[in-house]
């Protein structure tokens, strides 16, 4: 069975950091692009970064994060990653992680939320 | 950025009964190998998204066959053609041809 558990959410401040992590189970992960998809409280969901299979070699951001998170993936762990530095209110969001990226979203993870305030 | 347009935003629906959402996208969808990465995907109330349809019209593994895909270009359709009572939710489309990718601003469904 497909899992994808994320973690790492919680109260920052704003201009603050935080790493969310998304473990991967039940399919080859290094042969899979993965995607990071956001949903702020009561809105429609944004698209976030992607990053490709195999070590990751290509990223992708949508402006409105662009030059302040970073996605990676350690595929020996199964692992999805995104630093996000310079945090704003507006980055307050559930964060998904989800598989692939044109065809984004075979998988879904649970969710984790993030909440930017003072 | 690609704009993706959907409607109704709100659709009440009768069980038993077909229902229809449009998406359209302010330029055409299809990509240089040939596909269009247009999915169509469920949110139900207090879950994840899950993907019903992707590259227009082929339904995901699970989903029942009530549910169905079409269009082409930039005019694309979801259709339920027997509402049950787990289809409440929101509907969105999304593209993944043109980066970024987006998402329609969602259809909220309502028996």
């Amino acid at each position: 069975e497909v899992q994808l558990l994320e973690s790492g959410g919680g109260l920052v401040q704003p201009g603050g950091s935080l790493r969310l992590s998304c473990v991967a189970s039940g399919f080859t992960f290094n042969s899979f692009a993965m995607s990071w998809v956001r949903q702020a409280p009561g809105k429609g969901l944004e698209w976030v970064s992607s990053i490709s299979s195999s070590g990751g070699v290509n990223t992708y951001y949508a402006d409105s994060v662009k030059g302040r998170f970073t996605i990676s993936r350690d595929d020996s762990k199964n692992t999805l990653l995104v630093q996000m530095n310079s945090l704003r209110a507006e980055d307050t969001a559930v964060y998904y992680c989800a598989t692939g990226y044109r065809l984004l979203g075979a998988a879904w993870g649970q969710g984790t939320l993030v909440t930017v305030s003072s | 950025d690609v704009v993706m347009t959907q409607s109704p935003l709100s659709l009440p629906v009768t069980l038993g009964q077909p229902a229809s959402i449009s998406c359209r996208s302010s330029q055409s969808l299809v990509y240089s190998d040939g596909n269009t990465y247009l999915n169509w995907f469920q949110q139900r109330p207090g879950q994840s998204p899950r993907r019903l349809i992707f590259k227009v019209s082929n339904r995901d593994s699970g989903v029942p066959d009530r549910f169905s895909g079409s269009g082409s270009g930039t005019d694309f359709t979801l259709e339920i053609s027997r509402v049950e009572a787990e289809d409440v939710g929101v509907y969105y489309c999304m593209q993944g041809t043109h980066w970024p990718w987006t998402f329609g601003q969602g259809t909220k469904v309502e028996i």
